[in-house]
């Protein structure tokens, strides 16, 4: 069992809809919980981070983080064609060298 | 404030050969990640370098190494290049403090084919 999973989707959505990514994980131990985008042949973009559990939310991008599940999630309200990218979760562990492992990450696609 | 960048955009080598990639961390930043992203994986960590000293590595092999210089910045040395080898390159930079390291940030990363 990978430590997290992430449906790869693809996923493809008409602009205006609310989109829905989530991601799941075995390990108790992580603490801290990112969302990156990723547009093609780019680095990863932070976009929401959170510690423990709990809702966060900026703009348009809402995480929430489930720990008792081990199940963290991102909405995204008023999808627009910009946010088609690749989105990927990432968790890490609190000490050490606090590496992040990521989820395959989920290919978004925002239909004008 | 200058975010993380990479060096160089684009590599191609031979099989056996070796490469040097270059990161420079974001102003202000201390510590810096390696991470090795296959074509449609999440990245996964190499090893990160905090205070030139190596902090943590991940799954990789010895001939996977690197250096972090008084500057931050950063090297990632891959020796005798396999064909699986061939991936983007992430480098990631953030502060560690006596609590903890905050968010890592990552540069465009470097595309590494191997033929």
């Amino acid at each position: 069992q990978k430590e997290v999973e992430q449906d790869p989707g693809p996923l493809s959505v008409p602009e205006g809809a609310i989109v829905s990514l989530n991601c799941t994980y075995s390990n108790s131990a992580f603490q801290y919980f990112m969302w990156y985008r990723q547009y093609s042949r780019k680095g990863p973009e932070l976009l929401m981070y959170t510690y423990s559990s709990g809702n966060k939310e900026d703009g348009r991008f809402t995480a929430q983080v489930d720990k008792s599940s081990k199940y963290i999630s991102l909405f995204i309200r008023d999808s627009q064609p910009s946010d088609s990218a690749t989105y990927l979760c990432a968790m890490r562990f609190q000490g050490g060298s606090e590496k992040l492992v990521f989820g395959k990450g989920t290919k978004l696609t925002v239909n004008p | 404030e200058t975010g993380v960048t990479q060096s160089p955009t684009h590599l191609i080598k031979t099989r056996g050969q070796q490469v040097t990639l270059r990161c420079s961390s974001q102003s202000g930043h201390n510590t810096v990640s390696w991470y090795q992203q296959a074509l449609g994986q999440g990245p996964q960590f190499i090893f990160q370098y905090y205070r030139e000293e190596e902090n943590g590595r991940g799954n990789f092999p010895p001939r996977f190494s690197g250096l972090q210089f008084p500057n931050y910045s950063s090297e990632l040395n891959v020796n005798a290049l396999e064909l699986d080898d061939s991936a983007l390159y992430l480098c990631a930079s953030s502060l560690k403090r006596g609590g903890g390291a905050d968010t890592q940030y990552f540069g465009p990363g470097t595309r590494l084919t191997v033929l």
